[in-house]
C-alpha cells in the first residue's frame, strides 16, 4: 500500500532554532511536496521537487528550505524558526502521470515558541 | 493564477441528511478535480476524482460532478453517517501550467450528529 512517513507527528521548537521535517515516501514518486495547513487558509504550498536535488518554490516559501538528496526523502528546513511558522506541516508525493493525485502524511505539528 | 472556493463550515448535519458542499474553481485550461478528506489526527485522503468536463467522480457513498460550464465540482452523500465527520477540501490540479501542485480551497468541516 502507498505510504507517505513523516518522522514526527508533534514538535516543540524555540525561536530562532533550526528545524528540520523529514518526508519519506515507498512509492517511487518522482514529485514531492510540502504544504503548511492553517484554519481558514486550506493547504499552502511551500516547495516542491520533481527529482532528486531539483525543487522549486510554492507560494509561500519565505522562510524555508528544502533537499532532496535521496529519491525517497524530502526534508523541509526552517532556518531560523519563528513564531509564524507554527503550523501544521504535511508532506505528499505524486507521479509525474495525469491527472496526479498526490498522496500524503499524516503531518507534523509544529509549534515554535 | 489557479483559486478553489469552497462554503464555510462548520457544516452539522444529522444522520441520514443529505449533504452538499458547494466548490467553484477558476483555473487555465482543463484542470484536474479533486475531493479529499482529512480525519480528526490524520493526513489527507483522496476521495474522489475527475479528468474532464462532465466525469462523475465516486467513492463511498459520495458523488461529484465535473460541470465545466458553471466551473464547479459540488459534493454529495445522499445519507451521511456520524463515521463522515471530517474536513473536506476541494482542489485541481493545472497541468497545462506545468504546475505539478494542487491548489486547495479553504476546506469545510462536517459534523454529523446521531
Amino acid at each position: 500500500d502507498v505510504k507517505v512517513t513523516q518522522s514526527s507527528r508533534y514538535l516543540v521548537k524555540r525561536t530562532g532554532e533550526k528545524v528540520f521535517l523529514e518526508c519519506v515516501q515507498d512509492m517511487d514518486h518522482e514529485n514531492m511536496f510540502w504544504y503548511r495547513q492553517d484554519p481558514g487558509l486550506g493547504l499552502r504550498l511551500i516547495y516542491f521537487s520533481y527529482d532528486v536535488k531539483m525543487k522549486e518554490k510554492g507560494d509561500i516559501p519565505e522562510g524555508y528550505s528544502v533537499s532532496r538528496e535521496k529519491k525517497e526523502r524530502f526534508s523541509l528546513i526552517l532556518e531560523s524558526a519563528s513564531t509564524n511558522q507554527t503550523s501544521m506541516y504535511l508532506c505528499a508525493s505524486s507521479r509525474t502521470d495525469p491527472p496526479q493525485p498526490q498522496h500524503f502524511g499524516d503531518g507534523t505539528r509544529l509549534s515554535i515558541l | 493564477g489557479d483559486s478553489v472556493t469552497q462554503m464555510e463550515g462548520p457544516v452539522t448535519l444529522s444522520e441520514e441528511a443529505f449533504l452538499t458542499i458547494n466548490c467553484t474553481y477558476t483555473a487555465t485550461g482543463y484542470p484536474s478535480l479533486f475531493w479529499y478528506v482529512q480525519y480528526p489526527g490524520e493526513g489527507l485522503q483522496l476521495l474522489l476524482k475527475a479528468t474532464k468536463a462532465d466525469d462523475k467522480g465516486s467513492n463511498k457513498g459520495f458523488e461529484a460532478t465535473y460541470r465545466k460550464e458553471t466551473t464547479s465540482f459540488h459534493l454529495e452523500k445522499g445519507s451521511v453517517q456520524v463515521s463522515d465527520s471530517a474536513v473536506y477540501f476541494c482542489a485541481l490540479c493545472s497541468p497545462d501550467t506545468g504546475r505539478r501542485a494542487l491548489t486547495f480551497g479553504s476546506g469545510t468541516r462536517l459534523q454529523v450528529q446521531p
